[in-house]
This record gives C-alpha cells, structure tokens and sequence, in this order.
C-alpha cells in the first residue's frame, strides 16, 4: 500500500539548533514528494519538492531535503531554527497526478528560546 | 495579490443542517481542491475538480457535495449525511488540472467547522 510515515509527532528544539524531520514513504512507483508548512490555523505553504536529478533539493525559508531512495526517505533539515519556524510540517508523497497526493500525520515543531 | 479565499473561518452546524463552505481563487488556476484535516492525520482529498464543470470523488467523498460553475468557484456543501463534520477543511488549486502534472498546491487559509 501506498503510505507516508512521519514518525515524529512532536519535535522540540532550541533556538539555534540544527533540524532534522524524518519522513519516509511506500511508494510502488517513481515518487514525486513534497514537503509543506502548515502555521495555526492557516493552510499550507510549500517548502520544497524533489521531482528528479540531484537528491539534495533546497527550499525557502533555508530548508533542504535529500531523497535517499535506498532507504525511501525524504528528511527535511535546517541547520539553524528559528524560532518562526515553529509549525507543523507535512511530508506528502504522489505520482504524476496531484489528486493522487498522500500526505504524512504531520511533525508539530515547537522552538524554545 | 493573487491567492485563495476561504469564507467563513469558522463556522458552526446544527443536526440535519446542511452548511456551505466557501472558496475563491483569482490565480486563474484550472484545478481545485477540498482536503479534511483532523487533529493527528494527514490531509484526505474529499473533491477535486480540474476544469470548470467537471469534478471528481477523492477519498472521503460521502456526506459531501461540490459545484464547479466557475473557474475562480468550488463551494462544498456539507450535507446532514456526513455524520461527523467536525474537522478543519482546507480548499487549494493548482496550475494545471487537466495535465495531471504534479505541481505546487496553493492552499486557502482554513474553514474550522463544529458540530453543535
């Protein structure tokens, strides 16, 4: 079956750390996959997205991800939080077709000063 | 400034009542959306529709209804089927619907519906 695991529920860090939100997929097919940013009460803002060539894809807002297909994982990072980027984070994965996305349960992110 | 419009932010059912929820897009976007969140899941597709008078059943389409009269237009109706109505529903677009392509989704701020 086709799934996205986010295995993380909630994820505290302190100001100024480094990130690391792992997300990890079952996929039959060559996955599209996505990482969105969701604040309170507001919907979801794309972060980044991996369709093909290199595996280490950069977003807004200083995130990266890097598809590892050996291990079917998409792990988004940040070398340094800030405490606006505190949010909950979707990983979504699909095929060529955008009705066909599967989204992950979320990661909340709370930033400690 | 271009983006997708949800009316209302909150909005409250009584039993048996059907309730409509309002989004509009001015990103002249083929393709539309509507996703139930529920605290702790992921997002499920419940409509989409990816040109004007046409839509399609997603995940969770029962107890629900949709129109697409107009390109900027998806209002979805939550009927007195739908047993337990009370989630955060997020509408969004893309590009390009009838391609199919995978692309950035566009999402609206969120309508919290309850159940009262």
């Amino acid at each position: 079956a086709q799934s996205v695991t986010q295995p993380d529920i909630h994820i505290t860090v302190s100001e100024g750390a480094s990130l690391e939100l792992r997300c990890n997929y079952s996929y039959g097919a060559t996955p599209y996959l996505f990482w969105y940013v969701q604040s309170p009460g507001q919907g979801l803002q794309l972060l980044l997205k991996y369709f093909s060539g290199d595996t280490l894809v950069q977003g807004i807002k200083g995130f990266e991800a890097e598809f590892k297909r050996s291990q079917s994982s998409f792990n988004l990072r940040k070398p340094s939080v800030h405490w606006s980027d505190a949010a909950e984070y979707f990983c979504a994965v699909g095929p060529y077709n955008t009705d066909k996305l599967i989204f992950g349960t979320g990661t909340r992110l709370q930033v400690f000063p | 400034d271009g983006g997708i419009t949800q009316s209302p932010k909150y909005l409250f059912r009584k039993e048996g009542q059907n309730v409509t929820l309002s989004c509009e897009q001015n990103l002249n976007h083929d393709a539309m959306y509507w996703y139930r969140q529920d605290p702790g899941q992921g997002l499920r597709l419940i409509y989409y529709s990816q040109i004007v008078n046409d839509f399609q059943k997603g995940d969770i389409a029962e107890g629900y209804s949709v129109s697409r009269e107009k390109k900027e237009s998806f209002p979805l109706t939550v009927t007195s089927a739908q047993k337990n109505p009370t989630a955060f529903y997020l509408c969004a677009s893309s590009m390009s619907g009838t391609q199919g392509f995978n692309e950035k989704l566009f999402f609206g701020s969120g309508t919290q519906l309850s159940v009262l």
